[in-house]
């Protein structure tokens, strides 16, 4: 069973569009994450959340917002993408209070 | 501004011991310092965490000096899938009262028969 899934695994898209990449745990964990990691392989977080507390990364761009319909999920919506938005995004969880996170498999943003 | 730097690749062959280092000057006071493995194409699986001190498992230990500035990763006789990208992640004091979760830039390391 994954533990951390997301969808889809590839996406490719134009300039402009808007779109939206899934995320969902089954480990029952509180806290639920995205990250970003470039060409160059630099992972930087964009948010952290649980059901109470959203922190978000100041050097995110207002165009990604995140939204979670419940605990098990947390989805990044990206409005009017950019050529530079094309990166590999990662989904993470962990037990609230603890560091030890799980990622999902990523999902490859490719923006023409 | 606080940054946790790493070397950016590094060598060895099979049976070799590895060290790899991770310098974050502004880690947060407490909480813990993690180490994440990265394959191709795949998402970070967590090596091994500690806050101080030596942490030990089964396939590796964390050294941690006092001030906590700095920590290692030891890798015990690596074999050829040890080959990946090696992350340390703390948590940054920030001038703001809040914490930072900050990702090393990376180690790529490169295990040779």
């Amino acid at each position: 069973d994954t533990a951390v899934s997301q969808t889809p695994k590839y996406l490719v898209t134009q300039m402009g569009n808007d779109k939206s990449i899934k995320c969902e745990q089954n480990l029952g964990h509180d806290t639920m994450y995205w990250y970003k990691q470039d060409s160059k392989k630099f992972l930087k977080i964009m948010f952290s959340y649980n059901n109470k507390e959203l922190i978000i990364n100041e050097t995110v761009p207002n165009r990604f917002s995140p939204k979670s319909p419940d605990k098990a999920h947390l989805n990044l919506h990206i409005n009017s993408l950019e050529l530079g938005d094309s990166a590999v995004y990662f989904c993470a969880s962990s037990r609230r209070g603890q560091e030890t996170q799980y990622f999902g498999p990523g999902t490859r943003l490719l923006v023409l | 501004l606080a940054k946790t730097t790493q070397p950016i690749s590094m060598d060895s062959y099979e049976g070799q011991e590895v060290n790899i280092t991770c310098s974050h000057n502004n880690i947060a006071t407490n909480d813990y310092i993690t180490w994440y493995q990265q394959f191709p194409s795949q998402g970070p699986r967590f090596i091994i965490q500690g806050y101080k001190t030596k942490v030990t498992n089964e396939v590796a230990s964390l050294f941690i000096p006092a001030d906590r500035k700095s920590s290692t990763l030891s890798l015990p006789r690596v074999s050829l899938s040890d080959t990946a990208v090696y992350y340390c992640l703390v948590a940054m004091a920030r001038d703001t009262g809040r914490r930072a979760l900050t990702f090393g830039s990376g180690t790529r390391l490169q295990v040779q028969p």
